[in-house]
């Protein structure tokens, strides 16, 4: 059974700071790997997709990795801004369509 | 303007009463999923459908019902036998094509007291 798990669980930064925010996975047979944003009582916005066959994506300071050998993401924030201050998930997929989440890394951007 | 719509966005029921959850769309996807969503916790995949008239249940069916009658529709039932029913819940579609993303609605607060 897939697991997902997000380090850390809390991250504080000042603004213009680049950051890293690590996902890990025990299935290394996933089709794709989806990072997600959520604000406070708010559903989720994808943010990048990466499909297995694929290294990495981008989406303007936004940057995710992904090594399935050794079952890890990363999503990459440059220049971090207070407005990046949300809850930050991400999720496997393996079997048929479903998604397993990890539990998120809530980001605190400090003007 | 596409998307998904869930409705009411917050909802409060007594304990024992069973109740609905409303999730609508006009994207066009063929996926549609329920997910619960617990303080602290990552998503729970509760139940989901690929096409109309079929669902299969996910990992925390357990006093949970659904329907699947329209290919825009999705309702959620949380019955009286689902022991902890106070959750955020978050309906989501999908294209059926394995690796395509999950599009989220805005949640329903539900609270049983």
């Amino acid at each position: 059974k897939q697991e997902v798990t997000q380090i850390p669980a809390a991250l504080s930064v000042p603004e213009g700071e680049n950051l890293v925010l690590n996902c890990s996975f025990t299935d290394s047979a996933i089709y794709n790997l989806q990072w997600f944003r959520q604000d406070p009582g708010k559903g989720l916005t994808s943010l990048l997709l990466i499909q297995s066959s694929q290294r990495e994506q981008t989406s303007g300071r936004l940057n995710a990795s992904l090594d399935k050998s050794s079952g890890r993401s990363t999503l990459y924030i440059a220049a971090s801004q207070p407005g990046d201050s949300a809850t930050y998930l991400c999720a496997g997929q393996t079997s048929g369509s479903r998604l397993t989440f990890g539990e998120g890394t809530q980001l605190t951007v400090n003007p | 303007d596409g998307g998904i719509t869930q409705s009411p966005k917050y909802l409060f029921r007594k304990e024992g009463q069973n109740v609905t959850l409303s999730c609508e769309q006009n994207l066009n996807h063929d996926a549609m999923y329920w997910y619960r969503q617990d303080p602290g916790q990552g998503l729970r995949l509760i139940y989901y459908s690929q096409i109309v008239n079929d669902f299969q249940k996910g990992d925390i069916a357990e006093g949970y019902s659904v329907s699947r009658e329209k290919k825009e529709s999705f309702p959620l039932t949380v019955t009286s036998a689902q022991k902890n029913p106070t959750a955020f819940y978050l309906c989501a579609t999908s294209l059926r094509q394995q690796g395509s993303p999950l599009h989220f609605g805005n949640g329903t607060r539900l609270t049983v007291t």
